[in-house]
């Protein structure tokens, strides 16, 4: 069974830092592309980034670019995001999620990260 | 980017009557090289994360009932429960995957009537 299991969320002050982290088990962890969505408190899904299976594709929405960064280390089953500058609005449940090239399929339960002074 | 354009956003159907979201895409997102939709579906129930339910448009994901049907191509695609059960009240979200980024729609919240 593929589980997917997110630590790393938290309060922050606007302009911290955090580090998310994702663990794989259930899948072979390095076949796959891996993706963190987010989901503002009562708000739809937005898509953040993901990578593909040796790190040489890495795609992420314009709102983070150059303030997030996506890892995985692939001996750990294991997916990162590194968030710098965090915003107000970056608020939100980060998933982390199993893809099959482009295609979001397993989710995990999430990690709440909440920006706020 | 392309933007995916849900309606309605939310839904009241009764139990075992039929329910229909739709789903627009701002470009398509058929293509020409294989003839597949980059489109999917998936479901959120109250509390949990997401889970698939179709991808490339009409292929469902094991485990999905068959009550549940995705259609559509190009621009234009649906999803359809044919007949409403309490477990299916969720809110709904289509998703392009043809090109970066991946966007998805706002959502469609289905209730009982």
């Amino acid at each position: 069974e593929v589980q997917l299991v997110e630590s790393g969320g938290g309060l922050v002050q606007p302009g911290g830092s955090l580090r998310l982290s994702c663990a794989g088990s259930g899948f072979t962890f390095n076949d796959f592309w891996m993706t963190w969505v987010r989901q503002a408190p009562g708000k739809g899904l937005e898509w953040v980034a993901n990578m593909n299976r040796d790190g040489s594709e890495i795609y992420y929405v314009d709102s983070v670019k150059g303030r997030f960064t996506i890892s995985r280390d692939d001996a750990k089953n294991s997916l990162f995001l590194q968030m710098n500058s965090l915003r107000v609005e970056d608020t939100a449940m980060y998933y982390c999620v199993k893809s099959s090239g482009f295609i979001p399929d397993y989710w995990g339960q999430g990690t709440l990260v909440t920006v706020s002074s | 980017d392309i933007v995916m354009t849900q309606s309605p956003d939310s839904l009241a159907v009764s139990l075992g009557e039929r329910a229909t979201i739709n789903c627009k895409s701002s470009q398509s997102v058929l293509s020409s090289s294989n003839n597949k939709n980059y489109l999917a579906w998936y479901q959120q129930k109250p509390g949990q994360s997401p889970k698939i339910m179709f991808y490339w448009a009409s292929t469902r994901e094991s485990g999905v009932p068959d009550r549940f049907s995705g259609s559509g191509s190009g621009t234009d695609f649906t999803l359809t429960i044919s007949s409403l059960q309490a477990e299916d009240v969720a809110v709904y979200y289509c998703l392009q995957y043809y090109n970066s980024p991946v966007t998805f729609g706002g959502g469609t919240k289905v209730e009982i009537k």
